[in-house]
């Protein structure tokens, strides 16, 4: 079946520093892979998507590369700000039976520090 | 933009009571979810609707009923509450076409059964 492994969070970082959370995933068709950003006491929000092998998907200034050969959708974003304190879910798009579910990792917590 | 509406944000029951949760969107998709979001779990699939008059189970269907009367609204019932579903309730919905579309969330229901 698909699933998708997160890097396990709190995350804790300062302002202008780099970010990097991992996602790896296993499937068994050509998922689409996607990044969603959870705002506290919000729902989840699409950041960012990428459809096939080597798409980079951007917004933000958050970015993440879909790499068939590693399996994986890494999440990277430069320079962090206040505002960008969330949790962070990675998710693949996937047919089965008659739909194209999503498959969520577990959710990686970021706290940006002033 | 409406999107995707969820009534109520909050709720408290009793065990053994039972309760219905609303969500509505506007923007004539014909996918709709209802997942549930635990802490350390990710989001996980509860039932599911292809279009109007449909529904089918997800990966954690039992205890919770579904109805889809309606194209803009997505019904879930919880018929005999249960402290194991306390939770928080998401809804979100999709358009129709291949995986890569995707989803939008409300902004969810907190659940507390007692």
């Amino acid at each position: 079946g698909n699933s998708v492994t997160q890097m396990e969070g709190p995350v804790t970082l300062s302002e202008e520093a780099f970010l990097t959370i991992n996602c790896t995933y296993t499937a068994t068709g050509y998922p689409s892979l996607f990044w969603y950003v959870q705002y506290p006491g919000e729902g989840l929000q699409l950041l960012l998507k990428a459809t096939k092998a080597d798409d980079k998907g951007s917004n933000k200034g958050f970015e993440a590369t879909y790499r068939k050969e590693t399996t994986s959708f890494h999440l990277e974003k430069g320079s962090v700000q206040v505002s960008d304190s969330a949790v962070y879910f990675c998710a693949l798009s996937d047919l089965s039976e008659n739909d194209y579910k999503l498959s969520f990792g577990a959710g990686t917590t970021v706290t940006v520090r002033a | 933009n409406a999107g995707v509406t969820q009534t109520p944000k909050f709720r408290v029951l009793k065990t053994g009571q039972s309760m219905t949760l609303l969500c509505a969107q506007d923007m004539n998709h014909e996918y709709m979810y209802w997942y549930r979001q635990d802490p350390g779990m990710g989001l996980r699939l509860i039932h599911y609707s292809v279009g109007e008059g449909t529904t089918a189970k997800g990966e954690v269907p039992d205890g919770y009923n579904v109805s889809r009367l309606k194209k803009q609204n997505f019904l879930l019932g919880l018929e005999s509450a249960a402290p194991s579903q306390t939770s928080v309730y998401f809804c979100a919905s999709r358009n129709g076409g291949f995986g890569n579309q995707p989803q939008h969330f409300g902004d969810g229901t907190r659940l507390s059964i007692l």
